[in-house]
């Protein structure tokens, strides 16, 4: 049964402390993505990688986030330093992008980070 | 920039009923609409997608629609069931926006009570 996995699920750190959040994607998938949920906001994009091309990152913030694909079967996102209103659910999803056609995402557990 | 907007926010009812949960988005120029199942502290599941030349998916008791031109789509659950409680987001991808950008609604709470 594939399916995307994220590490950790759970994260509390301090306010200034470097957090990474992995994700495995679905194996042969080519495309990946994180969003980041909140009660206020929702769900929103914060950046995409296809082939391990970063496509996208317009919705992160760029002075402190930043996202990876080191390899095909790992995506880091990564945040530092950490500060209370990145508080939130973190997902990653993936999905096959075949020429011409449009991915249907498959999306990971989340990341439930809580910034002190 | 597209906004989507689900209403209401949370809707109980009782198992059996048949409901609709309404979706609107505010720029027509949309690739495709997609209708997602979240359960508590658990990922999405994509339950229909709708192209824009469709007009409406079926999979089992669930039934979406899409009206472009008013902007609205439809998620009908038939006969409902304690097991369908859960969060239903809507999201849109825009045609000439980044290619996968899913834009979600906040989506509805839905409760159905034994």
């Amino acid at each position: 049964d594939a399916r995307v996995t994220q590490t950790p699920r759970h994260k509390v750190t301090e306010m200034g402390q470097e957090v990474t959040m992995r994700c495995q994607p679905i194996l042969g998938h080519n495309t990946v993505f994180w969003y980041r949920q909140t009660m206020m906001q929702g769900l929103e994009l914060l950046a995409y990688f296809r082939n391990r091309a970063p496509l996208d990152d317009s919705g992160m913030p760029k002075d402190r986030f930043s996202a990876e694909m080191p390899d095909a079967t790992l995506a880091t996102l990564k945040i530092q330093p950490s500060e209370p209103r990145d508080s939130a659910v973190y997902f990653c999803a993936s999905g096959l992008t075949l020429l011409g056609g449009k991915e249907t995402q498959y999306f990971g557990p989340g990341t439930r980070l809580l910034v002190l | 920039k597209q906004e989507v907007t689900q209403i209401p926010a949370a809707l109980s009812v009782p198992e059996g009923e048949n409901l609709v949960l309404n979706c609107s988005f505010t720029d027509s120029a949309i690739y495709n609409l997609q209708w997602f199942r979240q359960d508590p502290g658990k990922g999405l599941t994509s339950l229909l997608l709708i192209q824009s030349s469709q007009r409406e998916q079926t999979s089992g008791r669930l039934n979406a629609s899409l009206d472009k031109s008013s902007g609205r789509s439809t998620l009908y659950i038939a006969a409902s069931q304690p097991g369908d409680s859960a969060t239903y987001l809507c999201a849109v991808e825009n045609y000439g926006g980044s290619q996968g950008n899913l834009i979600f609604g906040k989506g509805t709470k839905l409760s159905v009570k034994p």
